[in-house]
Parts: C-alpha cells; sequence; structure tokens
C-alpha cells in the first residue's frame, strides 16, 4: 500500500541554519510528491510539489527533489529564518482515482534568533 | 475568493450527541475532500466528492459518519452518536478535476467530545 515515512521532531535550528528533514515512501507505480506545511493557527498549505522523477519543487527558497531510486523526497533549505518555524508535512497523491493524499506524520521545525 | 471555509473551528459536544460540520471549497473546484488528523499524526483520507456524487470512502469512515455534497457545492459531515475517540481534528480540502492538481486545505474543525 501508499505509505509515508517522515523525520520524526521536533527540530530546532538556529537561524541560517541548514535544514533537511527526511521523507520516504512506499507506493505503486508513479506517485507525485508534496510537502506540505501547517503555520501556528491556519491550515495546511502547499510549499512544494513533484509529478515525476528527477522534478525538482522549489518554493520560499526550500527544494525538494523526486528521487525514484531511493523512494524519498527530502525536503532543503539552505539558511532557514524564524517565519519557517511551523509543521511540515510529506505527502504523496495520484495513486487512487480520487486524487486524495497519503500524509507523513509531520515534523515541527523550531528556528530560534 | 477567501479560499476553503469550515465552520465551526471549534466544536466541543458530549458523547453519544449528532455533531454536523460545515465546508464551502473554492467556488470552480468540483472535488472536495474530507480528512481526519488526530494529534501528532498527519490527515487521513475519509471520503471525496466529484460535484455531488461521493465516488470514494475510507474504511476510517464507519457507518456514525455521513458525507453529503447536496448541489456540488458545499459539503456538509455528520457524525452519529459520538465516541471519546471522535475528537479529532476535521479537514476539508478542494481541488480542480485535473490530475495530480493541488489541493487547497481549510483551518479546520476541531472537535472534542466529553
Amino acid at each position: 500500500g501508499n505509505s509515508v515515512t517522515q523525520m520524526e521532531g521536533p527540530v530546532t535550528l538556529s537561524e541560517e541554519a541548514f535544514l533537511t528533514i527526511n521523507c520516504t515512501y512506499t507506493a505503486t507505480g508513479y506517485p507525485s510528491l508534496f510537502w506540505y506545511v501547517q503555520y501556528p493557527g491556519e491550515g495546511l498549505q502547499l510549499l512544494l510539489k513533484a509529478t515525476k522523477a528527477d522534478d525538482k519543487g522549489s518554493n520560499k527558497g526550500f527544494e525538494a527533489t523526486y528521487r525514484k531510486e531511493t523512494t524519498s523526497f527530502h525536503l532543503e533549505k539552505g539558511s532557514v529564518q524564524v517565519s519557517d518555524s511551523a509543521v511540515y508535512f510529506c505527502a504523496l497523491g495520484g495513486q487512487t482515482g480520487a486524487n486524495n493524499l497519503f500524509f507523513g506524520t509531520g515534523t515541527r521545525l523550531t528556528v530560534i534568533p | 475568493d477567501t479560499g476553503v471555509s469550515q465552520n465551526p473551528r471549534h466544536k466541543i459536544t458530549k458523547r453519544g450527541q449528532n455533531v454536523t460540520f460545515r465546508c464551502d471549497p473554492i467556488s470552480e473546484h468540483n472535488r472536495l475532500y474530507w480528512y481526519r488528523q488526530t494529534l501528532g499524526q498527519g490527515p487521513e483520507f475519509l471520503t471525496y466528492f466529484q460535484n455531488e456524487a461521493q465516488l470514494e470512502k475510507s474504511r476510517l469512515l464507519s457507518d456514525r459518519f455521513s458525507a453529503e455534497r447536496p448541489k456540488g457545492s458545499f459539503s456538509t459531515l455528520e457524525i452519529q452518536r459520538t465516541e471519546q475517540g471522535d475528537s479529532a481534528m476535521y479537514l476539508c480540502a478542494s481541488s480542480l478535476w485535473a490530475d495530480r492538481s493541488e489541493a487547497f486545505f481549510g483551518q479546520g474543525t476541531r472537535l472534542t467530545v466529553v
């Protein structure tokens, strides 16, 4: 079946530090991969996505590359800011007619000044 | 358009009572999804609609749960005879009917069953 395994948190970093949040997946076929972010008090927002192998999604300085050979979609940012503090969810989709999403458990990131 | 809207934002109910939540999707979106999120977990798919037709339901959606989208616009999720295990955040999302199109989420309804 479909599943997403995400690096457990919480993660605490100093401002301007490098961020990596690991995500690996199990799926048949060729899913689309997503990172969603949930800021305090807000709903889930799409951060970036990739729809096929070797695609790189990027947004707001965050990047993730769809690696079929390692079934991974790790999230990276070169220099985090306090405003990046949030919960990050890796998800896969496009595997059913419903096109519903399968989410990881989320990783809470706190960036301290 | 202000995005996906969910009401109420919070609901506290006594065990055994019925509750109903409402979701207003983005107006041009024909797909509407319901998810449930418990503390420390990612959202889990419950059901989805293509216009007014409910096309898929997860095994998580017990007989006490029913969802409707009568005119293909807003949707309601009703839980009958609530149990403490139903306490969770209920999320609604909508998307266009296009393969792999982005889902936009509402802020959710937090249900607490006491």
